[in-house]
């Protein structure tokens, strides 16, 4: 199947730093990418869609200035949280698209603790 | 009604048992659905599509039934590796490429 990869694989970091999390399809060329939140005991989140070469789409209630979303290239797509907060601490996953399909594959996510 | 809903469980079941799963769906547009399985701490893995009346995969099936607008999953012969919990997802009818979630359904096998 198909190979997403994302790094790093958990992260801790002080309360107003920002972080960046990469996310890679490595074995085929995805023009989507989707970045899902999932807090303990609660589903996934879709927090924004990724378009390689134009802005993202956030969905409602996620504030694009504090997720920054760059999708530079048809492989690779990042986050980045800037002035994280305790609140922000959760498990960050990316979802990469073939261009034909709808199935979605994940990469193993990222675990994000700020203190 | 909610946009995908699933009974959260626990359902704890004896090695193997037969256990089924229901998902409920409000858009009657869908067209295709899919049961992804998330491990603890992991990220989700398809498990299952589904495009038609159903879909058969070892001991794994999937039904769907658009009248009622509900999908299901048969895990017959459970095994202690099918603890997880099972997602059901389906595609925004207005956006294909956007999924919606349920919360998923938690699963425990016992020896």
């Amino acid at each position: 199947g198909a190979v997403v990869s994302q790094h790093p694989s958990w992260v801790i970091c002080k309360s107003g730093t920002s972080v960046k999390i990469e996310c890679r399809s490595l074995d085929f060329q995805a023009t989507t990418m989707f970045w899902y939140r999932q807090f303990p005991k609660q589903s996934l989140m879709l927090m924004a869609t990724s378009n390689e070469g134009s802005k993202a789409t956030y969905e409602q209630g996620v504030e694009k200035d504090k997720f920054l979303i760059n999708h530079a290239s048809l492989t690779l797509s990042t986050l980045t949280v800037t002035s994280a907060h305790p609140e922000d601490s959760s498990f960050y996953i990316c979802s990469a698209q073939h261009v034909s399909g709808e199935t979605q594959y994940f990469g193993p996510g990222t675990r994000l603790l700020v203190l | 009604r909610k946009e995908v809903e699933q009974d959260p469980g626990p359902f704890n079941v004896p090695e193997g048992a037969t256990v089924a799963f229901n998902c409920t769906y409000s858009n009657s547009a869908s067209q295709s659905f899919f049961w992804y399985r998330q491990d603890c701490r992991k990220e989700p893995k398809l498990l299952m599509s589904v495009y038609s009346s159903g879909n058969e995969d070892g001991r794994f099936t999937a039904q769907l039934n658009r009248a009622s607008q509900y999908i299901s999953l048969l895990i017959r012969d459970s095994k202690l590796s099918d603890s997880a919990t099972y997602l059901c997802v389906v595609p925004n009818a207005g956006n294909n490429r956007k999924l919606i979630w349920g919360l998923g359904t938690s699963l425990a096998v016992n020896p």
